[in-house]
């Protein structure tokens, strides 16, 4: 059973590049979430789905944009990379009651915008 | 909208000894879960004790337990007899408890943990 798995693990970025953080679960989860963690601070929500096809808004959206097409994927898109991008991002997902039990997150991807 | 909020941004204690991380978050539902959950230097996140809010009672998960307050609205953790490995971030999150609808995971801030041979 992999859980939830990100690609890639790091990755360095040129200003204006564009890239997408991938997401993957195999849990069937309904809802899935995309983090941001700066140094020695919390996580901040990105985006995050119900559902396939249901997407909204978290605390700090702009410069980001999600889709999710299946249950199982749920990428990120960086478009035009800044500097204040440079964090460490984290997909989790989460089952529906009755099968609730905890978030189960990916590894994380360590991005830099140089 | 949920808050979490932790007052402690880093603790540090010896070996052996107890310590308890505080946790205060802000809801006007009745059904949600608490968590704790600890990030050590490989940002792993790793659950180590959840509460749902219709259990009066304190979960515990051996050396961990939580003081949960419902109308204080305060969920800390105590962790006894510290370990060296416990040497993490520790995070406390807050989730509705829902059947179905657009629920969002909320976590604080963080707190830095430091056990001291």
């Amino acid at each position: 059973n992999a859980g939830v798995t990100q690609t890639p693990k790091f990755r360095i970025l040129k200003i204006g590049q564009s890239m997408t953080l991938q997401c993957a679960q195999d849990m069937n989860h309904n809802y899935m979430y995309w983090y941001r963690q700066d140094p020695g601070m919390g996580l901040k929500l990105i985006y995050y789905s119900v559902g396939a096809g249901i997407t909204d808004k978290g605390e700090v959206p702009n410069g980001y944009n999600v889709s999710r097409s299946t249950t199982e994927d749920f990428p990120l898109r960086l478009e035009l990379a800044a500097p204040s991008q440079t964090s460490v991002y984290f997909c989790a997902s989460v089952g529906l009651l009755p099968r609730f039990t905890e978030a189960f997150f990916g590894q994380g991807t360590r991005l830099t915008v140089v | 909208a949920q808050t979490v909020t932790q007052s402690q941004p880093e603790m540090s204690v010896q070996e052996a000894e107890t310590v308890t991380l505080s946790c205060t978050y802000d809801t006007s539902e009745n059904n949600y879960y608490l968590f704790w959950y600890k990030q050590p230097p490989s940002r792993q996140m790793i659950l180590v004790i959840r509460q749902e809010a219709y259990k009066q009672q304190n979960a515990t998960e051996n050396r961990f337990s939580v003081n949960f307050q419902k109308a204080a609205k305060s969920f800390s953790l105590k962790i006894s007899d510290s370990q060296l490995g416990d040497t993490a971030m520790y995070f406390c999150a807050f989730m509705k408890r829902r059947i179905q609808g657009a629920q969002k995971l909320v976590f604080g801030q963080g707190t830095r943990l430091t056990i001291n041979p």
